[in-house]
C-alpha cells in the first residue's frame, strides 16, 4: 500500500512569507507526527496528533509554527513569517498508535529553504 | 526526560567489515528503542526495534542490536558491511506516553571498497 506523503518535496520561499506543508499519512493510521531536521538541530518533534485528542504541541519552537488535522487524515503544518532558521526538511510521520512500541512510518519529508 | 547519545558522527568501514553503530540513552521509564535508516533525500525507514522480551534484536538487512540495561546501551551491529549500507543511521528512544520520538544526532556511515 501506499506510504506517507508529503508535499512539496522542495519549497524555497522568501523570508517573512508564509508556507504550508501538507502530510498524507498512512490510511488507517490514526496517530500524526510532524518532526523537523536540521544540520544545527538534528531530528526534533514538532507536534503530534491522535484521533480526536487535543494535539500535543509541545515541539513547536514558536507561536510561527501551527499545524492542524482535517477529517483525521491529512495534516497541513503552518510557518508564519518565516525566518532563514527555519530553514530545514519538515518529516511527517503516522502510526497505528497502540503505544510505546509503535512504529512510526515516515514520509519523504519536505525541504524548506528560506532565502 | 528521554536523551540518546550516539558515538561518532560517521563512520568509515571497509566493505565485508564489521559495522558497530554505538547509542547511549537516558530514560526515566523501561525504554522503547529504535533504530531508523535514512537514505539520501528519503525519509526514515525503521531497522529494528526493542520494547521488551529478548534483549538481543534482529532487523532488516541484516543488522541486529543488543539491549544492554546496565550500560544503558543499544548499539548496532552487522557482520559484514556491503556498499548498500551507505546511510546515516538515527537511535531513538519513546517518550512514556508514546507521543513522541527523542532521536540521537545520527551517524552517517560510509562504505569503502
Amino acid at each position: 500500500g501506499a506510504g506517507v506523503s508529503q508535499s512539496p518535496s522542495n519549497k524555497v520561499t522568501e523570508k517573512g512569507k508564509d508556507v504550508e506543508l501538507r502530510c498524507d499519512p498512512i490510511s488507517g493510521h490514526t496517530a500524526l507526527y510532524w518532526y523537523r531536521q536540521s544540520l544545527g538541530q538534528g531530528l526534533e518533534f514538532l507536534i503530534y496528533f491522535q484521533g480526536n485528542s487535543a494535539p500535543d504541541k509541545s515541539g513547536l519552537p514558536s507561536d510561527r509554527f501551527s499545524a492542524e488535522r482535517t477529517g483525521g487524515s491529512v495534516s497541513t503544518l503552518t510557518i508564519q513569517r518565516t525566518q532563514q532558521e527555519d530553514s530545514a526538511v519538515y518529516l511527517c510521520a503516522s502510526s497505528f498508535a497502540r503505544g510505546r512500541s509503535d512504529t512510526q512510518y515516515f514520509g519523504p519529508g519536505t525541504r524548506l529553504t528560506v532565502l | 526526560a528521554q536523551s540518546v547519545t550516539q558515538l561518532g558522527s560517521h563512520v568509515s568501514v571497509s566493505e565485508g567489515a564489521l559495522v558497530l553503530l554505538r547509542c547511549n540513552y537516558s530514560s526515566s521509564v523501561p525504554p522503547y528503542l529504535f533504530w531508523y535508516v535514512q537514505y539520501p533525500n528519503q525519509g526514515l525507514q525503521l531497522l529494528l526495534k526493542y520494547t521488551t522480551g529478548a534483549t538481543l534484536v534482529k532487523g532488516i538487512n541484516g543488522f541486529e542490536a543488543e539491549f544492554k540495561k546496565s550500560e544503558t546501551s543499544f548499539h548496532l551491529t552487522k557482520p559484514s558491511a556491503h556498499m548498500s549500507d551507505a546511510a546515516e543511521y538515527f537511535c531513538a528512544v519513546s517518550d512514556r506516553g508514546g507521543n513522541k520520538l527523542t532521536f540521537g544526532g545520527g551517524t552517517r556511515v560510509l562504505v569503502k571498497p
